[in-house]
């Protein structure tokens, strides 16, 4: 089973700066039949269910600002929030679904604003 | 519109059984594979199980096999999730999702409360 780890497990950013988090795989999510990684992120707000936002780890899910952007490959990743708005206070969880089953999510990141 | 809607969950003893149902539309339930998702302040997101379009094919995590069977009625386009013998280490809220991509899970449920406890 792929384990995946995020850091930090918090963080606090002002308003309009840049949020950064990471996502590190115990082992390689290069889907080589596609030639693209299998990671995903979701943004999870208070009372509701979690909402896709990247897909082969860099694909925006179609509504998803471009302020919100995912890189990285084989085993690490990053999903980076360029201009932080208020509304993105979250949390966020990578996923990857390249070795399945299991799917296999990250612990969370949670996003604050300082 | 896609729209899943879970239901079923409640308050049951440890040993207890319990079926959650997912409704769904908006897609072609038929062709999609259908997930079980759980989720608790302690474990974060689990993926528990999933089952093909045509029902036939079925996968569970290791902390359930044995014990949740999932299936799918397509002429009522809903899913189904058999919880028995059910611990207390099952409380969290149960999602059901999809994947049309094959990537990520697109669109999930609003979840029902599983509470197992005496």
């Amino acid at each position: 089973e792929i384990v995946l780890t995020q850091s930090p497990d918090s963080l606090a950013v002002s308003l309009g700066e840049r949020a950064t988090i990471n996502c590190k795989s115990s082992q390689s999510v290069f889907y080589s039949p596609a030639n693209k990684n299998c990671l995903a992120w979701y943004q999870q707000k208070p009372r509701q269910p979690p909402k896709l936002l990247i897909y082969w780890a860099s694909t925006r899910e179609s509504g998803v600002p471009d302020r919100f952007s995912g890189s990285g490959s084989g085993t690490d990743f990053t999903l980076t929030i360029s201009s932080l708005q208020a509304e993105d206070v979250a949390v966020y969880y990578c996923q990857q679904y390249c070795s399945v089953p299991p799917d296999t999510f990250g612990q969370g990141t949670k996003l604050d604003i300082k | 519109e896609v729209q899943l809607v879970e239901s079923g969950g409640g308050l049951v003893q440890p040993g207890g059984s319990l079926r959650l149902s997912c409704t769904a539309s908006g897609f072609s339930f038929s062709s999609q594979w259908m997930h079980w998702i759980r989720q608790t302040p302690g474990s974060g997101l689990v993926w528990v199980s999933r089952v093909t379009g045509d029902g036939n094919t079925k996968d569970y995590a290791d902390a359930v096999k044995g014990r949740f069977t999932i299936s799918r009625d397509n002429a009522k386009n809903t899913l189904y999730l058999q919880m028995d013998s059910l611990r207390a280490e099952d409380t969290a809220l149960y999602f059901c999702a999809i994947s049309r991509r094959s990537a990520g899970f697109d669109s999930w449920g609003q979840g029902t409360l599983v509470t197992v406890s005496s």
